[in-house]
């Protein structure tokens, strides 16, 4: 079955102190990666499309990578006003895109 | 920028009541999608449309219609609502062709008594 698996389930990070948030897939056919950022109480905001291995894409600290079987979304030197949720998903074609469940992310300053 | 608007940001209703949930974009989106949102169950396509008139199921369509009478609006039915369609319930539209972002609201959260 297609799955996306996001890791961790929560990161806790002091300010200035970069990571990286991971998400794995198994869908064949890969036509487009995204990564969305989700505040409490909104919907998700888009940040990045990914559509081939080896692509990067960057806003601000965050930098996306992508590979045949995974993405990162690399946060350097983060605010607080990075914490967020941040969600993954997959498009594979027709209209079928599937979300991970999420890495929530909290900056301590 | 695109917008999405959904009309409630919170909505309280009874069990067994017939429930409608609106969307409206303002980016002449073909494809629009509604999604509920359970913590650690991620996002889960209910319905979604590529066309006025037009629906497709999505992975769990059961208890719920749309309807899709104008390009702009995409509406969600709760036909006899259930205590467990208590969620939240995000849409979403998007351009068509290839691989592109959706763009979503901010939400309904529903609360089923």
């Amino acid at each position: 079955e297609d799955q996306v698996t996001q890791s961790p389930e929560a990161l806790r990070l002091q300010e200035g102190e970069s990571s990286s948030l991971n998400c794995s897939y198994t869908v064949s056919g890969l036509r487009g990666l995204f990564w969305y950022r989700q505040d409490p109480g909104k919907g998700p905001e888009f940040l990045f499309t990914l559509y081939s291995a080896g692509e990067e894409k960057e806003k601000e600290r965050l930098k996306a990578t992508l590979t045949k079987k995974e993405s990162f979304l690399h946060i350097t030197a983060p605010k607080p006003e990075d914490s967020a949720t941040y969600l993954c998903a997959v498009h594979q074609g027709s209209n079928d895109m599937r979300f991970g469940a999420g890495t929530r992310l909290t900056v301590k300053p | 920028d695109v917008k999405v608007t959904q009309s409630s940001r919170y909505l309280v209703k009874r069990t067994g009541e017939k429930v409608f949930l609106e969307c409206v974009q303002d980016m002449d989106h073909e494809n629009m999608f509604w999604y509920r949102q359970d913590p650690g169950l991620g996002l889960r396509l209910i319905y979604f449309s590529y066309d006025v008139k037009m629906k497709e199921k999505g992975d769990i369509p059961e208890g719920y219609s749309v309807s899709r009478e104008k390009k702009e609006r995409f509406s969600l039915i709760l036909e006899s609502a259930s205590t467990n369609q208590t969620s939240m319930y995000l849409c979403a539209s998007s351009s068509p062709g290839g691989s592109q972002p959706q763009h979503f609201g901010d939400g309904t959260r529903l609360s089923i008594l």
